[in-house]
């Protein structure tokens, strides 16, 4: 089946820098990929729709100068939380959607733990 | 994207009964409805999805139930077994501007199954 890869699994970073979070379709292409945020014992929020080759779509109250998405190829995207705060800290998830639509599938990364110290 | 409403927040079951949850769902758009399971710290899985021209699917202990009339969808999972311990998360499709579609995720249900 689809695979879909995440890094870092979890990263602590001091408050004010940067964190840059992988996500990798390893056997398939994805022209869509979607950034997910999830707090403890909460859903999964949509933050952003990934799309390759052109820019990312947010969701209603996400800051896309905060949370930069880049999707250079049909395999990778990444999300880059800019001068990152405490409030940050979050479990980021991302999923990909092969191409051809959404029955086709919907494959989860593993996720990335953030802490921001 | 619309609302997904899900139902209980909490589940305690004795192994071997039958769990049910269930999600309405207000966009009359979607068409396509999948199930997660999310063990602690872990991916959510896709454990059975139904499509808007289906009414049921069923995949062994797990089933799950579309009323497209009254926008609502439920999961059964029947002989429960304490590996079913998890949090379930039902979702359902919207379209996302710009970029096709996406899911909506209710706020999930936590399955505890005690032996």
């Amino acid at each position: 089946g689809a695979v879909v890869s995440q890094h870092p699994s979890r990263v602590i970073c001091k408050s004010g820098t940067s964190v840059k979070i992988e996500c990798r379709s390893l056997d398939f292409q994805a022209t869509t990929m979607f950034w997910y945020r999830q707090f403890p014992k909460k859903s999964l929020m949509l933050m952003a729709t990934s799309n390759e080759g052109s820019k990312a779509t947010y969701e209603q109250g996400v800051e896309k100068d905060k949370f930069l998405i880049n999707h250079a190829s049909l395999t990778l995207s990444t999300l880059t939380v800019t001068s990152a705060h405490p409030e940050d800290s979050s479990f980021y998830i991302c999923s990909a959607k092969p191409l051809g639509g959404l029955s086709d599938g919907y494959t989860f990364g593993s996720g990335t733990r953030l802490t921001v110290v | 994207g619309e609302n997904v409403e899900q139902h209980p927040s909490t589940l305690s079951v004795q192994e071997g009964d039958s769990a049910v949850i269930k999600c309405t769902y207000s966009d009359s758009a979607s068409n396509y409805f999948p199930w997660y399971k999310q063990e602690l710290g872990k991916r959510p899985q896709l454990i059975i999805d139904i499509r808007s021209n289906v009414g049921e699917k069923k995949d062994q202990r797990i089933a799950v139930t579309l009323n497209k009339t009254a926008k609502h969808f439920s999961l059964h999972i029947t002989e429960t077994q304490p590996e079913d311990s998890a949090v379930y998360f039902c979702a359902a499709s919207f379209a996302s501007p710009n970029s096709g579609y996406a899911l909506n995720f209710g706020k999930g249900t936590s399955l505890l199954v005690t032996p």
